[in-house]
């Protein structure tokens, strides 16, 4: 079974800085990786999916890059709502997969 | 844009079995895969398993897949997530989710149904 790791667990940074978010798996996945984003009490959002595309709807300041074990999340200039848990997930066509442990995006 | 929409909350007994519906209105039911995650209170997201209605294929994750059973009812545009066995740390807010087969650009989510497992 394939396991991610995320890192850090925890990134403390003001608004307007750039949030830059790790996520390593323990073997290749290609680009089946997705990032959500979930506020406390809400349901998980899908932030990108296939490592790098933008879901439905997502503003163009979060961005998803790599491929095979090494994956990022990157949020450009952090708005007060971007202050969250994210979680990584690998996502081939089917069967989906394990997730990350998530790294929680605090304000400094 | 499919709309999701669970059962409630449930309290039940360690070792007792708990039944979860995540019904769904819009959208075209048999093409979408609707998958079910768990997040335990104050924890991180399990992905339980999933279904292709449209496939009848089944599939459940390593850690859940002698205790859950996840059906579907095409003519109610319904899913279930059955787990037996309870234990207390089965306790958390359980999620389905719905997605169009193949495709990964959008997806929808239920509200979450609270299980409680306490004697």
């Amino acid at each position: 079974e394939t396991v991610l790791t995320q890192s850090p667990d925890t990134l403390s940074l003001s608004p307007g800085e750039t949030a830059t978010l790790s996520c390593r798996a323990s073997q290749s996945l290609r680009d089946s990786l997705v990032w959500y984003q979930q506020k406390p009490g809400q349901a998980p959002r899908l932030l990108i999916y296939d490592a790098s595309n933008r879901a439905t709807g997502v503003p163009a300041r979060f961005s998803g890059s790599g491929s095979g074990t090494d994956f990022t999340l990157t949020i450009s200039s952090l708005e007060p709502e971007d202050f969250a848990i994210y979680y990584c997930q690998q996502r081939p066509n089917w069967p989906p997969g394990t997730f990350g442990q998530g790294t929680k995006v605090e304000i400094k | 844009q499919v709309q999701l929409v669970q059962s409630g909350a449930e309290v039940k007994k360690p070792g007792s079995s708990v039944k979860v519906s995540c019904t769904a209105s819009g959208g075209t039911f048999n093409t979408h895969a609707i998958l079910w995650v768990r997040q335990a209170p104050g924890k991180g997201l399990e992905w339980m398993g999933g279904i292709i209605p449209m496939f009848h294929t089944t599939t459940y994750a390593q850690n859940f897949q002698a205790r859950v059973t996840i059906t579907a009812d095409e003519s109610t545009t319904t899913v279930y997530m059955a787990l037996t066995n309870l234990g207390s740390d089965d306790s958390g807010t359980y999620y389905c989710s719905s997605h169009v087969y193949g495709s990964r650009k959008s997806e929808d989510w239920g509200q979450g149904t609270r299980i409680t497992v306490a004697s």
